[in-house]
């Protein structure tokens, strides 16, 4: 599975929208994007997941980029709530072994 | 109604023991896994059964044995425990059946090794 790289930190002002950023330059063609949050000494809880399109739903968007190389998260209005550390993992959906690959996530902080 | 549920969800016990954590979902989905968070965070995966049948052992000690009675449950038997054992055990459930594999995982048990 594709490595994943992301900043190790962001802020977002509560009501605005948090975009997190992730580079995935060696994805291969069949390795979806996921994106998973892990909320303070909780499980990690999914997020979404694309392919090539851009994706929508009750949590969040998810943009990738046509290169497929890069993709961003969109939070459209962060609340305290969704402080938490978010992983983009870039994984292959049908692969038989469903090994996620966590690396450091990006540390969201909404503030006040 | 809990979707992934793991007991105890804090263990505390000395060197040398031997614990059992258990892991449950009501989901239907029939893969399980055990991932590991280290006090450093770093989320790693240990096991993952389909259908009762192991399909992921990452390098673990062979201390650590899971065990699937059936596709609803995986449970985390650990001998001779060590200080180093200390960590959060997180177990999750997907469905291969499903296109989208995303996996939901369980609250979490804190073992301390004393």
């Amino acid at each position: 599975d594709a490595k994943t790289t992301q900043p190790p930190s962001m802020d977002c002002a509560e009501g605005r929208a948090a975009n997190l950023p992730c580079n995935h330059s060696t994805i291969s063609g069949n390795e979806y994007v996921y994106w998973y949050r892990q909320i303070h000494s909780q499980g990690p809880q999914y997020i979404i997941h694309g392919l090539k399109n851009n994706e929508t739903n009750e949590m969040a968007s998810l943009i990738i980029t046509e290169d497929r190389k890069s993709s961003t998260l969109i939070l459209p209005h962060a609340t305290l709530r969704d402080t938490a550390v978010y992983y983009c993992i870039a994984y292959h959906g049908s692969s038989n072994t469903g090994k996620l690959i966590f690396g450091q996530g990006t540390t969201l902080q909404v503030k006040p | 109604d809990t979707a992934v549920s793991q007991t105890p969800k804090y263990l505390v016990t000395q060197m040398g023991n031997d614990k059992s954590i258990k892991c449950e979902q009501n989901l239907g989905h029939d893969t399980m896994y055990w991932y590991k968070q280290d006090s450093k965070k770093f989320l790693k995966i240990m096991f993952s059964y389909n259908n009762k049948e192991l399909i992921i052992n990452e390098t673990v000690p062979n201390r650590f044995s899971p065990k699937s009675p059936d596709k609803a449950h995986l449970n985390l038997h650990i001998n001779s425990l060590e200080l180093g054992d200390s960590a959060v055990y997180f177990c999750a459930s997907s469905s291969r059946r499903k296109l989208s594999y995303e996996q939901y995982f369980g609250p979490g048990t804190r073992l301390t090794v004393t």
